[in-house]
């Protein structure tokens, strides 16, 4: 059982905005910035956007990130094929004085 | 350019202990913390903990205390990771991640990962 929740799963065909959410509570994403990353199989995950929304140097602008209270999200517009994988939520968690990530959510492109 | 270099897979037998190292270049090794992250078959990621490779202080998972060792090398730029008395439910990819220049709040340098299978 994860800290963070993410759906399991997300589908959506090619050109469509997908969106992958993320709750928390106030230990975790209600105090501490949400970062996002992307894993493809047999891969390390990708930093995709950190401190919420923001997009390290390379990766597309398809992707942004957003954050309201315990809950963030990540959002995918113009949906393309190599954006199948694991999607992963993280932060981090005064409580637990530690990071704790999401259970991830498969995104499948139809 | 900046990587991690992990060590190669390890076989282990139910019981036993395993250390993964991870070989930092092109970077300050001791300007920030290394974090270990692991990742089951077919499960998400698990952070373990993580170790100031300045200070050599440490932070542990609740569930790791006191059966994972954080250790750093400063001279080899190295740290390393030692797991005790190892279960089948350690099977898993090993990760040491580095967090970014511009948020501690995010792991943008990864290693290659390393499979530790732990099986009678």
């Amino acid at each position: 059982q994860s800290v963070l929740t993410q759906p399991p799963s997300a589908s959506g065909t090619p050109g469509q905005r997908v969106t992958i959410s993320c709750s928390g509570s106030r230990s975790n994403i209600g105090g501490n910035t949400v970062s996002w990353y992307q894993q493809l199989p047999g891969t390390a995950p990708k930093l995709l956007i950190y401190s919420n929304n923001q997009r390290p140097s390379g990766v597309p602008d398809r992707f942004s990130g957003s954050k309201s209270g315990t809950s963030a999200s990540l959002a995918i517009s113009g949906l393309q094929s190599e954006d199948e994988a694991d999607y992963y939520c993280a932060t981090w968690d005064d409580s637990l004085v530690g990071c704790v990530f999401g259970g991830g959510t498969k995104l499948t492109v139809l | 350019q900046v990587q991690l270099v992990q060590s190669g897979a390890e076989v282990k037998k139910p019981g036993a202990s395993v250390t993964v190292s991870c070989k930092a270049s092109g970077y300050t090794f001791t300007g920030y913390y290394m974090h270990w992250v692991r990742q089951a078959p077919g499960q998400g990621l698990e952070w373990m903990g993580r170790i100031n490779c300045n200070t050599g202080v440490t932070n542990y998972a609740q569930k790791f205390q006191g059966r994972v060792t954080m250790t750093r090398d400063t001279s080899t730029s190295t740290a390393y990771m030692e797991m005790s008395r190892l279960r089948s439910d350690d099977t898993a990819v090993y990760y040491c991640a580095r967090v970014a220049e511009y948020s501690t709040n995010a792991f943008n340098i990864w290693g290659q990962g390393t499979m530790v299978t732990v099986s009678s």
